[in-house]
């Protein structure tokens, strides 16, 4: 099994609708988990990250860590088509930090 | 500006010929690192360092070398290039520290050709 494991989609949505992204890992050690958001031919950039088991909401996203499980989400509120993109998620295996291979999203008007 | 500066931007070089691929830092990190991202194999770590002089092989290291006599640079060096390092690298930094990471700040990405 890898470090981080993503479903790779691809995810379609239509406008206005939410968006679910999931994500498994390994380490169960593991304390902080990140969801990135890359467009294509760009740099990640940060969109969440979480530290503690539960939820977080940061305007339309929250991200959702369930430790017992091993498993980390991103839900997306209110699908817009700006957010059609690659979400990665990330987090630490010892002092290595490890990538799913990302889910790309397609938001459709 | 908080950021990371990686340069070139593009890079096409021929099998062989030594290259260095420039990230310096603004933000006072301890942790930075270099990816290479391909298609179907996503964001994959080359080397990281926690802080300066501390450098370490994450999972692609082969055919890499890096350094990090200063804390905010951490050059990446290809000594003799071959096509299968064709890829898109990504240096980036965070504060993260041995049991705690925090987020990473990535540099615009360096697309390198070897013919």
């Amino acid at each position: 099994q890898k470090e981080v494991e993503q479903n790779s989609g691809p995810l379609s949505v239509p406008e206005g609708a939410i968006a679910s992204l999931n994500c498994t890992y390994s380490d169960r050690g593991s304390q902080s988990f990140f969801w990135y958001r890359q467009y294509s031919g760009k740099s990640p950039e940060l969109i969440m990250f979480i530290y503690s088991n539960g939820d977080k909401e940061d305007g339309r996203f929250t991200a959702q860590l369930n430790k017992a499980s091993q498993y980390v989400s991103l839900l997306i509120r209110d699908s817009q088509p700006s957010d059609s993109a690659t979400y990665l998620c990330a987090g630490p295996y010892g002092n290595q930090f490890y990538f799913g291979t990302g889910t790309s999203l397609t938001v459709i008007p | 500006e908080a950021q990371v500066t990686q340069n070139p931007r593009y890079l096409i070089t021929v099998t062989g010929k030594k290259l260095t691929v420039t990230c310096s830092q603004n933000m006072n990190h301890e942790y930075m690192s270099w990816y290479r991202q391909d298609p179907g194999l996503g964001l994959r770590q080359i080397y990281y360092s926690m802080n300066v002089e501390v450098t370490d092989k994450g999972d692609v290291p082969e055919g890499y070398k890096v350094s990090r006599k200063e804390k905010r640079n951490f050059p990446l060096i290809l000594e003799s290039p071959s096509p299968n390092q064709t890829s898109l690298y990504f240096c980036a930094s965070s504060l993260s520290t041995p049991g705690h990471f925090s987020p990473a700040t990535f540099g615009s990405g360096t697309r390198l050709t070897v013919v």
